[in-house]
């Protein structure tokens, strides 16, 4: 079955601490993509990065850096040097049949200042 | 830019009521999703849109219908409510027509409460 799980419900960090939220992924697919998403307060759903199986190449973009990892079905996310503003809902994804995405429960992360 | 809009943003229903939540995107984009989002449960599909004309069932679509009315809107209509319909609802669209391989882009969200 396709699936996503993301262990961590909710992770307080204290601003400028590193943090790295975990997604661990199931699919018969051999050739897939994969999605981060954020959800901040106010609720607007934001895409973050897309990754094709293919490219097992870490990411970076900024403070944020993803680890793709296929021999343990995971493709991480962390963020270097917290913000208050990184506070959010993070949510992983992945395509399945069809039209359809399968998205993880979410990690809640909040920064405290 | 608009994006994806959807109204109403927030509605309170009695059972048994009816309502439709209208969504529309201006970034020529072919597929258009209706996710519910639950506490812990992450997104779900209700119905989706290939394309202008198409509209397919989610993992969800009981007590729901959607109209593809053009390329543009597509409305999600609950018939009659159920509390068990309270939820956040989001409209998504997406570039790439008959695959899902590209990001989705989310409206707002309209959250339902039914009583």
């Amino acid at each position: 079955a396709q699936k996503v799980t993301q262990a961590q419900t909710e992770i307080s960090v204290v601003e400028k601490e590193d943090v790295t939220l975990d997604c661990v992924y199931e699919t018969r697919d051999t050739t897939y993509y994969l999605f981060w998403y954020k959800q901040p307060p106010s609720g607007e759903l934001v895409f973050l990065i897309r990754r094709n199986s293919f490219d097992e190449q870490n990411e970076i973009s900024g403070r944020y850096s993803w680890n793709f990892q296929k021999s343990t079905s995971s493709f991480n996310f962390t963020i270097t040097a917290s913000q208050v503003v990184d506070s959010a809902v993070y949510f992983c994804a992945l395509p399945v049949y069809g039209q359809n995405f399968v998205f993880g429960p979410g990690t809640r992360l909040s920064v405290l200042p | 830019n608009a994006g994806v809009t959807q109204t109403p943003k927030f509605q309170v229903l009695k059972t048994g009521q009816s309502m439709t939540l209208q969504c529309a995107q201006d970034m020529n984009h072919n597929s258009m999703y209706w996710y519910r989002q639950d506490p812990g449960m992450g997104l779900r599909l209700i119905y989706y849109s290939a394309s202008e004309g198409t509209t397919d069932k989610g993992e969800v679509p009981n007590g729901y219908n959607v109209s593809r009315l053009n390329k543009r809107e597509f409305s999600l209509r609950l018939e009659s409510a159920a509390p068990s319909q309270t939820s956040v609802y989001f409209c998504a669209s997406s570039g790439l027509a008959g695959t899902n391989t590209g990001e989705l882009f989310f409206g707002e969200g309209s959250r339902l409460t039914v009583l």
